[in-house]
């Protein structure tokens, strides 16, 4: 069975705090995504890896970072947490080489910023 | 670049009532949609796709349709149950990395 993993399932940080969120798949999958979901604002793409050490911007993606040091695992940096960055946050994969373009989720890490 | 629209935040439904759940999207040469169900405490999961060269496809109680030229999809599910109670995303792919552009969702609720 597919797997998606995010290390927390709720996280509490201070305002200026470096965060780090964690996403591990095990499909060997090679895009990853990083994605933002607040409410009535829908899914927004923040940053996405189509290969391991390549990193693309979504749409959102000022304030955060993130690394891609192995194909299975995708970080999500905060560098300096803010209020504004408290939100749902999901990790989703996908291979560019299946028919469908199917995203793969993981749980969510909800994070709150006081 | 593409924008999806929601046509309605919220829809409530009776158990065993057929449920529309509407999308529509902007860019023209998009071809590849998918939707999306959401329980509370998870993450999306994939329910039916949908390539640019169909106008309908059906699956296990649901059916999707596309209309390219309003630009226009639906979700539909037959018989609606309490379990169908989630919110509904559609998404449609943009050209390049494979990236989805999300709708704002609907949310189901579906009562006995």
């Amino acid at each position: 069975d597919v797997k998606v993993t995010q290390s927390s399932r709720y996280l509490v940080k201070r305002t200026g705090e470096k965060v780090f969120l964690e996403c591990v798949q095990d499909m060997d999958h090679e895009n990853m995504f990083w994605y933002r979901q607040d409410p009535g604002l829908g899914l927004r793409l923040i940053y996405f890896s189509y290969d391991v050490k390549m990193k693309e911007k979504g749409d959102i993606p000022e304030g955060y970072s993130v690394s891609r040091e192995k194909k299975e695992r995708f970080s999500l940096i905060l560098e300096s947490a803010s209020t504004n960055q408290t939100s749902m946050y999901l990790c989703a994969s996908s291979s560019p080489g299946t028919s469908t373009h199917e995203q793969y989720f993981g749980p969510g890490t909800r994070l709150t910023v006081t | 670049g593409e924008s999806v629209g929601l046509h309605l935040p919220t829809l409530s439904v009776q158990e065993g009532d057929n449920s529309i759940i509407n999308c529509a999207y902007s860019n023209s040469a998009s071809d590849y949609f998918i939707w999306y169900k959401q329980e509370s405490g998870k993450g999306p999961q994939f329910i039916i796709d949908i390539r640019s060269n169909m106008d309908k496809r059906q699956g296990q109680r649901v059916t999707v349709l596309l209309n390219k030229t309003v630009k226009h999809l639906s979700l539909q599910i037959a018989a609606t149950q309490p379990g169908d109670s989630a919110v509904y995303f559609c998404a449609v792919m943009n050209s390049g990395y494979s990236t989805l552009t999300f709708g704002k969702g609907t949310m189901l609720l579906v009562s006995p």
